[in-house]
């Protein structure tokens, strides 16, 4: 079945830096690859989707790459912010009629 | 437009007892989706649905029932709760899976089973 790995459970990062989070899974490229941001006592929310035809996606400060070949999305945010910390969560969206296989999710943390 | 919505919000129960959890859309999704979330974990997927009428089991299904007899609507039933059944669960929609369509969430459902 397919796996999906998001590498670190938390992170930690000075404000002003370059925020990476990694998400790696197994066996068949998905179609697509989402990210969510999810803040305590909420639902997750939609940030950003990459096809598996594409290298790299952007959004404001946000930049998602897609490596079919490392099997690996990595998810970047640039000049963080302390309100940028949340949970992030990853999404293999697999072709088909198969529903969204979620990451556990990286925790960010962006201290001031 | 409300987006997804979840009733309750917190829930207390004792072993045994049954509830059942309400999931409401006005997106006019044709899918839906019952996750459970615990610390490390991550988001589970208990159930789902593809269109009125129909469901179809996720990960986690066992002690778990659901329904979609309306295409706005989602239910999940607990027929008899257990400790184990603690947690936060989730309903999501999208029009669409495997084609790019992103889900939205609701609020979340706050269970606790003493």
């Amino acid at each position: 079945s397919q796996k999906i790995e998001q590498n670190s459970e938390a992170l930690n990062i000075q404000e002003g830096k370059t925020a990476t989070l990694t998400c790696n899974y197994t066996n068949y490229s998905p179609a697509y690859l989402q990210w969510y941001r999810q803040d305590p006592g909420r639902g997750p929310v939609f940030l950003l989707l990459i096809r598996e035809n594409e290298k790299e996606k952007r959004k404001e400060r946000l930049k998602v790459t897609f490596d079919t070949t490392l099997k690996q999305s990595l998810f970047h945010i640039t000049a963080s912010q302390p309100a940028d910390s949340a949970t992030y969560l990853c999404a293999l969206d697999m072709p088909g009629n198969t529903p969204l296989v979620f990451g556990k999710g990286t925790r960010l943390s962006v201290i001031a | 437009n409300a987006g997804v919505t979840q009733t309750p919000k917190f829930r207390v129960l004792k072993t045994g007892q049954s509830m059942t959890l309400l999931c409401a859309q006005d997106m006019n999704h044709e899918y839906m989706y019952w996750y459970r979330q615990d610390p490390g974990m991550g988001l589970r997927l208990i159930h789902y649905s593809v269109g009125e009428g129909t469901t179809a089991k996720g990960e986690v299904p066992d002690g778990y029932n659901v329904s979609r007899l309306k295409k706005q609507n989602f239910l999940l039933g607990l027929e008899s709760a257990a400790p184990s059944q603690t947690s936060v669960y989730f309903c999501a929609s999208s029009s669409q899976t495997g084609a790019g369509e992103t889900q939205y969430f609701g609020p979340g459902t706050r269970l606790l089973v003493l």
